[in-house]
């Protein structure tokens, strides 16, 4: 059975910090692995998209690492801002065809001023 | 959020009572899916649509429902048979391909339906 866990569970940082999430997959057959930033009571948005071959994937101060050996990956946060306060969730996609992705429980990230 | 749209926001329902959740997307995507989210777990797939007329159960299909008549909308029904519907549903919408053959997947704003 397919299976993503993600850890910590929940996460208190101070505003300026950095901190690193951490995703353990088994997908298989595994194509991407995508991380989403989802704010309390709205929907998950994109962060990140990275296909097996790729190892390290930035967005603004996001930077996201994918170890496909291992299958572990890690959503690291530079600089955190109030506004990084949500639940990070990883996603581990199979190949195109009929799209059935597996979710983590994700991380609840709050960023205290 | 990408172009899908979820009426109403918040919905409220009394025990024994169907209710029906929109979702409509604007992004030409021929695949849409139905996700439900309770505090503590993953999204968890109920149903999902490959193409119009066309739709398959997921993991907790059980006392759910949908219909794929048009390409833009897909529906979902929460049936009394559903013995424990309080939750916060989303919709969401792929692309085929995409950036290097990668699908994208797009999430609308979600329905919080709340039993009575």
């Amino acid at each position: 059975k397919n299976q993503v866990e993600q850890s910590p569970q929940s996460l208190i940082i101070l505003e300026g910090k950095n901190c690193t999430l951490q995703c353990n997959y088994t997908v298989s057959p595994f194509s991407n692995l995508r991380w989403y930033k989802q704010d309390t009571g709205r929907g998950p948005v994109s962060l990140t998209i990275m296909t097996f071959s790729e190892n390290t994937k930035s967005n603004g101060r996001y930077t996201a690492t994918l170890d496909a050996d291992t299958k572990q990956s890690s959503l690291h946060i530079t600089a955190s801002q109030l506004s990084d306060s949500a639940s990070y969730i990883c996603v581990g996609a199979p190949p195109g065809g009929s799209y059935i992705p597996t979710f983590g429980r994700g991380t609840s990230l709050i960023v205290h001023p | 959020d990408g172009g899908i749209t979820q009426s109403p926001k918040y919905l409220f329902r009394k025990e024994g009572q169907n209710v029906t959740l929109s979702c409509e997307q604007n992004l030409n995507h021929d695949a849409m899916y139905w996700y439900r989210q309770d505090p503590g777990q993953g999204l968890r797939l109920i149903y999902y649509s490959q193409i119009v007329n066309d739709f398959q159960k997921g993991d907790i299909a059980e006392g759910y429902s949908v219909s794929r008549e048009k390409k833009e909308s897909f529906p979902l029904t929460v049936t009394s048979a559903q013995k424990n519907p309080t939750a916060f549903y989303l919709c969401a919408s792929t692309s085929r391909g995409g950036t290097r053959g990668v699908n994208e997947q797009f999430f609308g704003p979600g329905t919080r339906l709340t039993v009575l």
